[in-house]
């Protein structure tokens, strides 16, 4: 059973650009979370989304930033007009949907923008 | 706000010792929380969790033990390994809808 996958895993935008980064969730995974980290800190939510929805985003920029999980195919987070401060580590994670309340999350390897 | 913190940044110990990471929360109603461990360059693993109607758990050279009384969680490693050189992050994963406040992370160095 593949694990969760991203890609790229490194991608490079100069400033102005947009950023269009892909999690695939693992098998039977109908949950997916984006995560930023930045250097030297731990990781903070961004948006969770099921299939075709967006569940909560409360920790998405206001501008510039989007995420979507469609019916077919992978999750994308995309970030419009890419600034410097956007450099950082991108993870995504996805859950089951046990219904039991936990929330095991698997993460991906991480997609790791570099703005220039 | 509420916040899940780490006692300490940086832990050395010497390969065969036992390791043991801190971690404290301020959010009483907190009842799901998870180690992971991230390697340089990839994405957090799994390591253990634990819910609030437990004091301890144990999994392969791992244990989790929870005070709810003060709020603070411990990760603790047997036998530690140069394999378990690593950054731990303790997670809160109480939220509605399942998102995890991570701590700011304890990097943990194996001396062979």
């Amino acid at each position: 059973n593949a694990g969760v996958m991203q890609n790229p895993r490194h991608l490079v935008r100069r400033r102005g650009q947009e950023a269009r980064l892909r999690c695939s969730p693992m098998k039977g995974h109908s949950h997916v979370y984006w995560y930023r980290q930045l250097p030297e800190e731990g990781l903070k939510f961004m948006v969770y989304l099921q299939k075709e929805n967006i569940i909560d985003e409360s920790g998405m920029p206001k501008e510039r930033f989007s995420a979507e999980f469609p019916k077919e195919g992978p999750s994308i987070l995309r970030i419009q007009q890419v600034v410097r401060g956007d450099s950082a580590a991108y993870f995504c994670a996805s859950s089951p949907n046990t219904g039991t309340g936990l929330n095991e999350q698997y993460f991906g390897p991480g997609t790791r923008l570099t703005v220039t | 706000g509420e916040s899940v913190g780490l006692h300490l940044p940086t832990l050395s110990v010497q390969e065969g010792d036992n390791s043991i990471i801190n971690c404290a929360y301020s959010n009483s109603a907190s009842d799901y929380f998870i180690w992971y461990k991230q390697e340089s360059g990839k994405g957090p693993q799994f390591i253990i969790d634990i819910r609030s109607n437990m004091d301890k758990r144990q999994g392969q050279r791992v244990t989790v033990l929870l005070n709810k009384t003060v709020k603070h969680l411990s990760l603790q490693i047997a036998a530690t390994q140069p394999g378990d050189s690593a950054v731990y992050f303790c997670a809160d994963g109480s939220r509605q809808g399942g998102k995890l406040i991570f701590g700011q992370g304890t990097e943990l160095s194996v001396k062979p």
